[in-house]
């Protein structure tokens, strides 16, 4: 059964700071995995996908990273401002059995002040 | 990607009665599914809806209690019927596209409140 861990599960930072965020998950056959943000009350915005072959993905201050074998993800934030005091959500979609289903971390909630 | 409208945005109602929510998709999908997420909590995923059959539930979700409709490839509602307080979450419609490696987008949510 694939789990996904978020770590930390909230973090309080000065802008400016660069930041880590992690996500882990149990079972590396993963098709893909998406990096969301939400803010308080909202929906999901899709930040980042990163496929299965891939290793990083970038939008302008966002950089992903995927380390398959290992498990692991990271979404890093370079010099994090107040508007980007959101929680951040990390997603796979497993390769076992279709690919219809994604499986969220329990998220991440970033507070940046200035 | 995908633009998607949740109506109503919100809504408060009382213990025992039915909701409907609709989904609008700016453009045809295959793949379209409805999300709880209750206070504090992470996405959990309710049913896939299906163009043309029946939904498929995940588990601990029944068609009795979150009837859904996806009469084509833009469009879907959900129901959450016979509510209690317990049902108070946000229920998101998000759809997945092929087109870019299957990347999944959400809409803005209904925030429903029970009362």
């Amino acid at each position: 059964k694939q789990e996904v861990t978020q770590i930390p599960a909230a973090l309080s930072v000065p802008e400016g700071e660069n930041l880590v965020l992690n996500c882990s998950f149990t079972d590396s056959a993963i098709y893909n995995l998406q990096w969301f943000r939400q803010d308080p009350g909202k929906g999901l915005t899709s930040l980042l996908l990163i496929q299965s072959s891939q290793r990083e993905q970038t939008s302008g201050r966002l950089n992903a990273s995927l380390d398959k074998s290992s498990g692991r993800s990271t979404l890093y934030i370079a010099a994090s401002q107040p508007g980007d005091s959101a929680t951040y959500l990390c997603a796979v979609r497993r390769r076992r059995g279709g690919y219809n289903k994604l499986i969220f971390g329990a998220g991440t909630r970033l507070a940046v002040h200035p | 990607s995908a633009v998607i409208s949740q109506k109503p945005s919100r809504d408060i109602c009382q213990r025992g009665t039915s909701l409907t929510i609709q989904c609008q998709v700016d453009s045809q999908v295959t793949m379209m599914f409805w999300y709880r997420q209750q206070p504090g909590q992470s996405l959990t995923l309710i049913a896939t809806a299906n163009q043309g059959s029946e939904a498929t539930y995940e588990s601990g979700f029944v068609i009795d209690k979150f009837p859904i409709s996806r009469p084509n490839l833009t469009f879907s509602t959900l129901t959450v019927s016979n509510m209690s307080p317990e049902d108070s979450s946000i229920y998101l419609c998000s759809v997945m596209t092929g087109t870019l490696g299957y990347e999944q987008y959400f809409g803005p949510g209904t925030r429903l409140t029970v009362t």
